[in-house]
């Protein structure tokens, strides 16, 4: 069966500090992987969809970039955080023979302090 | 811009009543329609989804339902039960854009013993 990993569960970071989010995928090849951002009272926010390696596109533009090293992996980052970055981080990962469900990691709740 | 709207951020809805939940959209390219849900501090979950050639699918007490020309999808929790108590989010892709997922902001729903 697929499982997705994500992790830190929580970071609190300073303003000005660079952020490295990391998402895996297990039991399946080549998903297409998704970042998405819960800001507090709102809905979720597409931030970056990728569907390969190397092939990401960028939904808005921001302060964060991602990249996709490996086929299951998927990864967020900044240089510099803004306060305005703070809020939940979702990784994603959906596959067409699984009837376009994305399915979702347990979330990274990011605090910049 | 969102193209997926939930415009009732809440509802409250006694145990053994229907809950509805509904949703609209903007682009009449998404041919494909889900619903997640949400619990704190975790990711969501798929619950139930419509391809846009059917308006209604079923799945146990969760009914979901799709109006092509008014744009708007429902779903349906029928008997509500305190368990259901959640954020749901309504979401859409199209083959058209590569399956990405949009989502709308969520409807919290409580449901009262």
């Amino acid at each position: 069966s697929q499982t997705i990993h994500q992790w830190p569960a929580t970071l609190v970071q300073p303003v000005g500090s660079p952020l490295s989010l990391e998402c895996t995928v297990e039991g399946t090849s080549n998903p297409n992987l998704y970042w998405y951002r819960q800001a507090a009272g709102r809905g979720l926010q597409l931030l970056f969809y990728s569907i390969g390696i190397d092939q990401i596109s960028s939904e808005v533009p921001q302060n964060l970039s991602a990249s996709r090293p490996q086929d299951r992996q998927f990864i967020l980052s900044s240089k510099k955080l803004l306060l305005s970055d703070s809020g939940f981080y979702l990784c994603a990962w959906s596959a067409l023979r699984m009837k376009k469900k994305a399915f979702f990691g347990q979330g990274t709740r990011l605090t910049v302090v | 811009d969102q193209q997926v709207k939930q415009n009732s951020p809440s509802l409250s809805v006694q145990e053994g009543r229907i809950s509805i939940l509904n949703c609209d959209y903007t682009n009449s390219m998404f041919d494909y329609f889900l619903w997640y849900k949400k619990y704190p501090a975790e990711g969501p979950t798929f619950l139930i989804s419509i391809s846009s050639i059917k308006d209604k699918n079923e799945d146990g007490r969760f009914t979901v339902f799709l109006n092509k020309s008014a744009k708007h999808l429902s779903l349906h929790i029928v008997p509500s039960q305190p368990g259901d108590s959640a954020v749901y989010f309504c979401a859409a892709s199209g083959t058209y854009n590569f399956n990405k997922f949009y989502f709308g902001s969520g409807t919290k729903l409580n449901v009262k013993p």
